[in-house]
């Protein structure tokens, strides 16, 4: 199994213009998540989605937009990158059957380093 | 509401002593408590949880855990510390009766934990 995925690894932008980051899941994972992680802030949930074809705002939505089309994918776009959302920014997945037990412990990917000049 | 305390931005320890990470947590019922490590420059790895069951948990790279119900804490412990174990800890909590069906946890704002050789 790879895990979990990102793509791309670094981007730099320039205010204004878009950009679509990409995670994927070969765990067959329900729940999947975007944060963003800052000097000081810890990880800040972005949105979530609890299914294929469901998402929901987490804590810092503003500025971001997702979707989830297949179970194992989700989307985090910028439609106009401002400098605010230079981050790294980590996907995770979770909540699974294991031995007929749930489980939710979240996986993680290897993030994303974005600069917005 | 779930909330999650580090109160520790930094802790130092030599090569070789016991170490303990603190964590204490909010929640309105019973809590799903977890640790993940971050090493620099990675994504954050699952460590260990406690779901139910021994208030003792022992999880990846020789770490253990306790959970104390009437002090609301998860404290991550290891007998031995490593130069290697030098890294950012996490403490995540999730209401076992969140409703919704949104099971999203909450992370405190982490741990930098520096052994000394």
């Amino acid at each position: 199994n790879a895990g979990v995925t990102q793509t791309p690894k670094f981007r730099v932008l320039k205010t204004g213009q878009s950009m679509t980051l990409l995670c994927a899941q070969d765990m067959n994972h329900e729940y999947m998540y975007w944060y963003r992680q800052d000097p000081g802030m810890g990880l800040r949930l972005i949105h979530y989605s609890v299914g294929e074809g469901t998402t929901a705002k987490g804590e810092v939505p503003d500025g971001y937009n997702v979707s989830r089309l297949k179970k194992q994918n989700f989307l985090l776009g910028l439609e106009s990158a401002a400098p605010s959302q230079t981050s790294v920014y980590f996907c995770a997945s979770s909540y699974y059957i294991i031995q007929g037990r749930f489980s939710y412990e979240q996986y993680f990917g290897p993030g994303t380093r974005l600069t917005v000049t | 509401a779930q909330s999650v305390a580090q109160p520790e931005d930094q802790v130092n320890v030599a090569e070789g002593n016991p170490l303990t990470v603190k964590c204490t947590y909010s929640v309105s019922g019973n809590p799903y408590l977890f640790w993940y490590v971050q090493y620099p420059n990675r994504g954050l790895q699952f460590l260990l949880k406690y779901i139910t069951g021994d208030n003792l948990v022992k999880g990846s790279y020789g770490f253990e855990a306790e959970f104390n119900k009437s002090q609301t804490s998860f404290h991550l412990k290891k007998p031995s510390a490593l130069v290697s174990d030098s890294a950012l800890y996490f403490c995540a909590v999730r209401d076992v009766n969140r409703s919704g069906g949104s099971y999203i946890p909450t992370f405190g704002r982490g741990t930098s934990l520096i052994v000394h050789p």
